[in-house]
């Protein structure tokens, strides 16, 4: 099955900075590549998804680049606000037809 | 246009009881998937249907099942409850089931189930 690993576990920054979160894969029959944002007491919701036949996709202030040699890909969110607070997890689905989700990346946005 | 409501939000249960949840599609969506989130698994993927069928199941004991009715409606049980089940349970809708296309997850708000 796929083994996902996502770094960094936590992310504190200062509003107006950057962050960068990365998701490491194994399947290399995966082929969407989705980043999921779940904030308090509700379920995650997408935010941005990647297919292997690009390499980067840009939505406003939120940006995914996929490296499929190495099999990751990484989540950039620029001029960050406080809103961004919430967990993240990149998703990979499988060869089998289902989203792996990462362990999650709890990000922290400071005014 | 409705999201995906999961019904009860809340609930308490005792080991060794069961317990059903409730999901509610989006209208349209015949995918219906299952996730179990805890702190240490993270997110975990139970089963999916599509068209009232089983079409993809993780790796959880036959304690775990679930159904999906001809309205795209899902319910899944679990019996003889542990403490290890306590968790919030998610389900989400999509268009096209996962073998098929990949798509977005619409996810609702959860089920948290607390077993003492």
């Amino acid at each position: 099955g796929e083994n996902v690993e996502q770094h960094p576990s936590t992310l504190s920054v200062q509003e107006g900075d950057s962050a960068v979160i990365k998701c490491t894969y194994s399947d290399s029959a995966s082929n969407y590549f989705p980043w999921y944002k779940q904030e308090l007491g509700k379920g995650p919701q997408l935010i941005i998804d990647i297919r292997s036949n690009v390499g980067e996709k840009k939505d406003q202030r939120i940006a995914v680049t996929l490296n499929k040699t190495a099999k990751h890909f990484s989540l950039h969110i620029t001029e960050t606000q406080p809103e961004d607070s919430a967990v993240y997890f990149c998703a990979p689905w499988d060869s089998w037809g289902k989203l792996q989700f990462g362990a999650g990346t709890q990000v922290v946005v400071t005014p | 246009k409705a999201g995906v409501t999961q019904t009860p939000r809340y609930l308490i249960k005792t080991r060794g009881q069961q317990v059903t949840l409730s999901c509610s599609p989006i209208s349209g969506h015949r995918s219906v998937s299952w996730y179990q989130q805890t702190p240490g698994q993270g997110l975990q993927f139970l089963f999916e249907y599509f068209s009232e069928t089983q079409r993809n199941k993780g790796n959880f004991p036959g304690r775990f099942s679930g159904r999906q009715f001809s309205n795209s409606r899902s319910e899944m049980n679990v019996s003889t409850l542990e403490l290890g089940d306590s968790a919030l349970y998610l389900c989400a809708s999509s268009l096209k089931t996962g073998t098929v296309n990949t798509g977005e997850l619409f996810f609702g708000e959860g089920s948290r189930l607390t077993v003492l």
